[in-house]
């Protein structure tokens, strides 16, 4: 079975750009979660949906959005880029949100903003 | 509420133990572990539920003391493909927090010959 998937798997833009990362969930999960991953720091929690509705943000500007389709495969959108957007995003699917369903992540999309 | 790992890094010789620890300030319902090699997507571990149930890897165990909110990591006989970076994950017991995995800042591992 193909595991998650994410595209783009690199991507270089200008500040103040809009950014769009994508991620396929493995076949079966109904959850969706969204990592910021800065290098040599753990992965920081952006968003979760399950069954297509937001169950989680973390700690991050109204300038990050996601939303969850009907084949359960998910979109990060992320506005008036800046410098410190800079990271590998990991996108992470699950059978159901926490308890004994363990996260799959996917390779990440490395996000680089100049 | 990131929970916090210690220690931050450990160099092990081959066949050595280690003991990981990540501790939270609020009351947990799981916590899941998973290692992170260099340029990699971070793997899952294990996974520990309030109540003493674990799921996980069979060479590698862990504990969780839910009174206070702390949770180990056992490495024992290490061998050289168990370095990496390893991340504690939890899970708040209450509230809207329920389901989503906040995690520590991880651990490097580093294993040598």
């Amino acid at each position: 079975d193909a595991g998650v998937t994410q595209s783009p798997t690199h991507l270089i833009k200008t500040r103040g750009q809009h950014v769009t990362l994508r991620c396929s969930p493995i076949s079966g999960h109904k959850s969706v979660s969204w990592y910021q991953q800065v290098l040599g720091q753990g992965p920081q929690f952006i968003f979760q949906y399950y069954e297509k509705e937001e169950r989680g943000r973390g700690n991050f500007p109204d300038r990050f959005s996601a939303r969850q389709f009907p084949n359960y495969s998910s979109e990060l959108n992320v506005n008036a880029l800046l410098l410190g957007d800079s990271a590998l995003y990991l996108c992470a699917s699950s059978l159901v949100p926490g308890g004994w369903s363990p996260l799959h992540f996917g390779n990440g999309t490395r996000l680089t903003v100049t | 509420q990131q929970p916090v790992q210690s220690p931050q890094a450990v160099i092990l010789r081959e066949g050595e133990d280690a003991v990981i620890n990540c501790s939270s300030s609020k009351a947990l319902y799981s916590v899941h572990w998973y290692r992170q090699k260099h340029g990699e997507a971070p793997v899952f571990l294990m996974i520990l539920l309030k109540g003493g149930e674990q799921k996980g890897h069979d060479k590698i165990s862990a504990s969780f003391n839910e009174k206070k909110q702390q949770s180990s990591l056992y490495l024992t006989a290490s061998q050289l493909s168990y370095s990496g970076t390893y991340f504690c994950g939890t899970e708040g017991a209450y509230g809207g927090s329920q389901g989503n995995l906040i995690f520590g800042k991880g651990t490097k591992l580093s294993v040598k010959p």
